[in-house]
Formats: structure tokens, C-alpha cells, sequence
């Protein structure tokens, strides 16, 4: 079962609500990750942790907080967006990867989900 | 910050021909791999390469990998509509996990 589950689909949010999105894995994975993909662009990596603890931060504004309460899930909570943050938000796992060639692991995908902030 | 360009960024051919897509990358990697992702969802592994080989199959899927030019690419053979969406390749760096998708190719299959 290579399956990440993503909720809500769809979120429309005034700028200064709270909410968040939800991910959840039941693969094993020690790795997991948030990207943010705006429309007829590359998703862009936000975070990243590893075995329940954030090993990368990509310099992301703290009204995006993320939390990994344990090892099959992680959330992004949001508060105080801005428009420009609408996007496709996507999240990831894996297992958590050697340094070297032969790790070659797998990242696998959730649908995501679409945030409008109005 | 995105490594990988793709070109070309869009393609367009008719069903049962090849399609074509390649990746360059600017620094060393663990790996390459290939994902398909359909309009407004989310992405589909289709395959990894790993940084001491020089050429995969998967399918109808052909992939390979020039470490000294920092190129791949990814041939679809025989496609069909079903295939329509974009292409992006990912790297991986050494030291950590870190994936870093190019530009992508949005491939349009016309049955």
C-alpha cells in the first residue's frame, strides 16, 4: 500500500483565519516532507523531517508551522496568509536515506491540497 | 531553488509515437528520478536511476542517466492519451534527502 492521504482537497481561507492540512502515511516511513507547488510550476520543498523531528527548514515565513506528532503524520497549520500563498500543497514520505548512491529511496506523494487565502 | 531545467517544456505528438523529455542538473547527485503529475493532482513516481547506472526500464518507460554531462532523459514509447500530463525529473543530493524537481515537460498526447 504506497499511499499518502492528504485532507482536506480543498481549503479557502481569509487571511486572518487558522487552519490546517493534514497528512497521513502508513507506509513506515521515518521521512516526511511539505512542498508547495504553484500553477504550471515545479513543486518547491518547504520541510522536511526525519524520524519525527525537522531536519530541513527551506527558509519558509512562520505563519506556515509544521508538526509531526508522530511517525504516520504531520500537519502544516496556517495562520495569517497572504493571497500569494495560495498554491497546491504537497505532501511526502519516504524512508530516510543514506548519504551515498545506494540509498536511492523513493519519495512518494499525496493528491494534496488546493488552498485558496482570500 | 530548482537544479534540473527540462526541455522541452512542452510537447505535443500524436498517439503511438515516442516522446522524448530531458533533465540537466548542476551539482552532484544520489540519484534521478522521473514523476508524472496529472492536471491539478498530485505526483506519480514512475522511476529512479541511481548515480552508478547508465540506463533504466520500467514498461514502456526508458530512462538514462549521463553523470558527466548532467543529463537524462526519459523516453515514453508507443504513448497514448493516458499519458498527457507533466514530467518532471528530481535529484537527489548527496548528504541528505533532499528532492529537487526541475522545470518539468507538460506532454500533450492527441489520439
Amino acid at each position: 500500500d504506497t499511499e499518502v492521504t492528504q485532507t482536506p482537497k480543498h481549503l479557502v481561507m481569509g487571511m486572518t483565519n487558522k487552519k490546517s492540512l493534514k497528512c497521513e502515511q502508513h507506509m513506515g516511513h521515518r521521512a516526511m516532507y511539505w512542498y508547495k507547488q504553484k500553477a504550471k510550476k515545479p513543486p518547491e520543498l518547504m520541510f522536511v523531517y526525519s524520524y519525527e523531528k525537522l531536519s530541513i527548514n527551506e527558509s519558509v515565513p512562520s505563519r506556515f508551522s509544521p508538526e509531526c506528532p508522530n511517525s504516520s503524520l504531520l500537519n502544516l497549520h496556517l495562520h495569517a496568509l497572504q493571497p500569494e500563498d495560495s498554491a497546491l500543497y504537497l505532501c511526502a514520505s519516504s524512508q530516510v536515506g543514506g548519504t551515498d548512491f545506494r540509498s536511492g529511496n523513493t519519495i512518494y506523494f499525496g493528491e494534496g491540497s488546493w488552498l485558496t487565502v482570500v | 531553488s530548482q537544479q534540473g531545467e527540462e526541455d522541452p517544456q512542452a510537447l505535443s505528438i500524436q498517439e503511438g509515437e515516442n516522446a522524448t523529455m530531458n533533465c540537466s542538473y548542476k551539482t552532484s547527485i544520489n540519484n534521478l528520478q522521473w514523476y508524472r503529475q496529472n492536471s491539478g493532482r498530485g505526483l506519480v513516481h514512475l522511476i529512479l536511476i541511481r548515480s552508478n547506472e547508465r540506463e533504466k526500464h520500467s514498461g514502456r518507460l526508458r530512462v538514462t542517466l549521463d553523470t558527466s554531462k548532467k543529463s537524462s532523459s526519459l523516453l515514453i514509447t508507443a504513448s497514448r492519451a493516458a499519458d498527457t500530463a507533466s514530467y518532471f525529473c528530481a535529484t537527489t543530493n548527496t548528504g541528505f534527502q533532499k528532492l529537487v524537481f526541475g522545470t518539468g515537460t507538460r506532454l500533450l498526447v492527441s489520439p
